[in-house]
């Protein structure tokens, strides 16, 4: 079983609709939990993180963790055209050790249509 | 710079050829940290730097792979004897300090070995 799971898509959505992406994770001393978004021959850029559980807004994204089922989303609301890139769920344990090191997920490619 | 800047953006090189990635990171970002993205694997981290040390390279897939940093600025990622399987984007990141929330991305050094 692969440390964080991400469903690669493709996921295919019409403007204005609400996205839905997913992480599961088995690592349970994971307590950053980063989206990151990648266009096309681009780089990383990081979203959003939340430490620990519980949600967290930003516009149109709402990061949500679960620590108890070790399970995170990402909401995006009223997706734009703009949004259309492959999104990327990141983890680091807390405190010392190594929280600087990020797993990540697969990535899931997402396309919104106008 | 305002930005992770990386060089070269793009490079094709012969097998058996070695290559030189440099990195040059968000002005006052202590750590930083050399990832790799695979077709098919994800981003996998391959070590991280505070300051000049290294004190984490426990990423680095064979001993043909090597970094350094000098000045706790400039980073240069050196892969001798390249092979086929290094083809990959190399991705350059900084934080503000070792810390799995705040690190971001540079656009990276799309490798590819003929």
């Amino acid at each position: 079983q692969k440390e964080v799971e991400q469903d690669p898509g493709p996921l295919s959505v019409p403007e204005g609709a609400i996205v839905s992406l997913n992480c599961t994770y088995s690592n349970s001393a994971f307590q950053y939990f980063m989206w990151y978004r990648q266009y096309s021959r681009k780089g990383p850029e990081l979203l959003m993180y939340t430490y620990s559980s519980g949600n967290k807004e930003d516009g149109r994204f709402t990061a949500q963790v679960d620590k108890s089922s070790k399970y995170i989303s990402l909401f995006i609301r009223d997706s734009q055209p703009s949004d259309s890139a492959t999104y990327l769920c990141a983890m680091s344990s807390g405190g010392g050790g190594s929280n600087y090191k990020l797993t990540f997920g697969k990535g899931t490619l997402l396309t919104v249509n106008p | 710079g305002a930005g992770v800047s990386q060089s070269p953006s793009n490079k094709v090189t012969e097998k058996g050829k070695d290559v030189e990635l440099r990195c040059d990171p968000i002005s006052g970002h202590t750590a930083l940290y050399w990832y790799r993205q695979s077709l098919g694997q994800g981003l996998e981290f391959l070590i991280y730097f505070q300051g000049n040390s290294a004190p984490d390279k426990s990423g680095l897939p064979s001993d043909r792979f090597s970094a350094e940093r000098t000045g706790g600025s400039v980073s240069t990622l050196t892969i001798q004897r390249t092979q086929q399987e290094d083809s990959a984007v190399y991705l350059c990141a900084s934080s503000p300090t070792a810390s799995g929330n705040t690190i971001y991305f540079g656009e990276g050094s799309w490798l590819t070995v003929v």
